[in-house]
């Protein structure tokens, strides 16, 4: 599993508090990528990170931030949770072509 | 940006038979189409991928087709166990060159694999 996790696995928190999940990976891979899953969706890219302090929008940007102050670690921020925001959301990690996948954390938003 | 389709979303075969999931994208620019396979609860996991260079790659019960010019791919599992019960994504993606292998992922096919 390319030695990435998640923290935490499991949230719950209430709406319009900031909420902050981390990725963290020892593998000293350029890229990372946050992605949430919903039923019927499938993974949507959230942000992703080319390189410290180097991060760019994806599909689903619209209420996250995200920092990358060092290689292995990869900050996703909600600055005011809301309940679209509950899902699951996972973080992967690139080692040339084949993206691996930390294990998740499941938010919910109440 | 790309669109990645995949059908059907839900699949039920008897064990030992074959399962088919297909997927099309959109942008011509794509070249690399990985496969994932999700257990309930658990991480997605790749199982087999392929690049435009070629149309076709198997490793075990597992193969991946590739059409160009179709702008489609499709995963066929054989020999069908209850094991491979779980969900299987498609993606599409530009590869590295294109921002570090951003995928677009399909919807997602649960397979059930009945005894």
């Amino acid at each position: 599993d390319a030695g990435i996790t998640q923290s935490p696995r499991h949230k719950v928190t209430e709406t319009g508090t900031p909420v902050t999940l981390r990725c963290h990976q020892t593998e000293n891979h350029r890229y990372m990528y946050w992605y949430r899953q919903d039923p019927g969706h499938g993974l949507r890219l959230i942000h992703y990170s080319y390189g410290v302090k180097d991060t760019d929008k994806g599909e689903v940007s619209d209420g996250y931030s995200v920092s990358r102050s060092k290689t292995e670690d990869f900050l996703l921020t909600l600055e005011s949770a809301t309940s679209s925001q509950t899902s699951v959301y996972f973080c992967a990690s690139v080692d040339y072509y084949t993206q691996y996948f930390g294990p998740g954390t499941r938010l919910t938003v109440l | 940006g790309e669109n990645v389709e995949q059908h059907p979303s839900t699949l039920s075969v008897q064990e030992g038979d074959s399962a088919v999931i297909k997927c099309t994208y959109s942008d011509s620019a794509s070249n690399y189409f990985p496969w994932y396979k999700q257990e309930l609860g658990k991480r997605p996991q790749l199982i087999i991928d392929i690049r435009s260079n070629v149309g076709e790659k198997k490793d075990q019960r597992i193969a991946v087709t590739l059409n160009k010019t179709a702008k489609h791919f499709s995963l066929h599992i054989t020999e069908t166990q209850p094991e491979d019960s779980a969900v299987y994504f498609c993606a599409a993606s530009r590869g590295v060159t294109g921002g570090g292998n951003k995928l677009t992922f399909g919807t997602g096919t649960q397979l059930k694999v009945e005894l």
